[in-house]
């Protein structure tokens, strides 16, 4: 089992509509996790940084993490076009992600497709 | 503008040859990294830095090399002992507080 799963679509969905991504895990030990957006032939750009349980919000977007199950989620409300990428979780048990010991564990990344 | 720039965008090699990707960051981050990205597979640690002339090897190391002489610059050299060198390269970096990873726009390598 790997330690973090997240399943990698495609979703497809219309201009508008509520996104739900998500990832589970299986290292209880992880508090810090987060969501990034990679476009095509692009670098990943960090969208939301939580710690711990709870919910975050930024604009349209809203992160979530159940410690409990083992998931977190990313809500993306009224999509646009402009929001078609690559999602990818990650997580970490240490704030900084240096090193093997204490290395950030990625999800392969939810494919988005957002129709007009 | 703060960032870090990887060069070149697109690189074609021969099997057999070494290739340098160049990777420049102005962010005055201290720890550096290279990841690899394949389809499928998600992002992969190649090297990391934590500090000017010390880097350690992440989980794909074989067949790539590294150096960090300058704070600012963390190139990665793909050889020919590396088995499948084609994929995406990723640059990235954190600062002290190391809560939050940058990444450059990657670079393209093509072995044919």
């Amino acid at each position: 089992q790997k330690e973090v799963e997240q399943d990698p679509g495609p979703l497809s969905v219309p201009e508008g509509a509520i996104v739900s991504l998500n990832c589970t895990y299986s290292n209880s030990a992880f508090q810090y996790f987060m969501w990034y957006r990679q476009y095509s032939r692009k670098g990943p750009e960090l969208l939301m940084y939580t710690y711990s349980s709870g919910n975050k919000e930024d604009g349209r977007f809203t992160a979530q993490v159940d410690k409990s199950s083992k998931y977190i989620s990313l809500f993306i409300r009224d999509s646009q076009p402009s929001d078609s990428a690559t999602y990818l979780c990650a997580m970490s048990d240490s704030p900084a992600p240096a090193g093997n010991n204490r290395k950030l564990i990625w999800g392969l990344g939810t494919s988005l497709a957002v129709n007009p | 503008d703060g960032g870090i720039t990887q060069s070149p965008k697109y690189l074609f090699r021969k099997e057999g040859q070494n290739v340098t990707l160049s990777c420049e960051q102005n962010l005055n981050h201290d720890a550096m990294y290279w990841y690899r990205q394949d389809p499928g597979q998600g992002l992969r640690l190649i090297y990391y830095s934590q500090i000017v002339n010390d880097f350690q090897k992440g989980d794909i190391a074989e067949g790539y090399s590294v150096s960090r002489e300058k704070k600012e610059s963390f190139p990665l050299t793909v050889t020919s002992a590396q088995k499948n060198p084609t994929a995406f390269y990723l640059c990235a970096s954190t600062g002290t507080s190391g809560n939050t990873i940058y990444f450059g726009e990657g670079s393209w390598l093509t072995v044919v």
